[in-house]
């Protein structure tokens, strides 16, 4: 059964880097069918899609967030990251891992638990 | 790349049929058949419900439906049950080559 975690600090500081990796278990994230995404829901609010990546590293993201945010994958490690720079308030969130089929298949059908990142000084 | 237009909430009572409706454009919703639907409860991760506008998942109740007419896609749940009070939400592929989702709509069974 796939699983994901996420994992990483829970309090950033206002204009600091944002930094999340994502641990895939029971498949393999270089298996060549499946795109690998970030989605965050801040809290009492919906659903915004990050962005997301291809085991080989093509990305591609959100155009609102894009300035400020980069995924990387560690295939040796199974993992996938995000970093978010220069967070304000309004980049407090649960943030969720991901995995969806294709670059137009974009249905998620395994989702990490979410984690809390908040940004306060 | 604005969300798409969900109701804020629906309700129905136990054994009715509701549907939650979802708008977008001929960017998104309108010009692809990428629709999917999710379901979240309070305090847990989404399930997907629906994909490719009118799919079920392996495991998804067939009380759940999906359709599609221009710029709207719909969520249809039959035979309404406590437990599928929760939040739901749709997204959909875009021109721009990403993903869109709808603001969510709280469904409640009375």
């Amino acid at each position: 059964q796939l699983q994901l975690q996420e994992s990483g600090p829970g309090l950033v500081k206002p204009s600091e880097t944002l930094s999340l990796t994502c641990t895939v278990s029971g498949g393999s994230i270089s298996s060549g069918t499946y795109y690998w995404g970030w989605i965050r829901q801040p809290p009492g609010k919906g659903l915004e899609w990050i962005g997301s990546i291809y085991y080989s590293g093509s990305t591609y993201y959100n155009r609102s967030l894009k300035s400020r945010v980069t995924i990387s994958v560690d295939t040796s490690k199974n993992q996938f990251s995000l970093k978010v720079t220069s967070v304000t308030a309004a980049d407090t969130a649960v943030y969720y891992c991901a995995r969806h089929q294709g670059s137009g298949r974009m249905e998620f059908d395994y989702w990490g638990q979410g984690t809390l990142v908040t940004v306060s000084s | 790349q604005s969300a798409l237009t969900q109701p804020a909430s629906v309700s129905g009572s136990p054994g009715q049929s509701i549907t939650i409706s979802c708008t977008g454009t001929s960017s998104d919703v309108g010009g692809y058949n990428y629709v999917s639907w999710y379901q979240q409860h309070p305090g847990k991760a989404p399930k997907l419900m629906i994909y490719d506008v009118s799919n079920r998942p392996s495991g998804v109740s067939n009380r759940f439906s999906g359709s599609k007419s221009g710029n709207t896609a719909s969520l249809t749940i039959s035979g309404l049950q406590a437990e599928d009070e929760a939040d739901y939400y749709c997204s959909s592929y875009t021109s721009s080559t990403t993903l869109v989702f709808g603001g969510g709509t709280k469904l409640t069974v009375l």
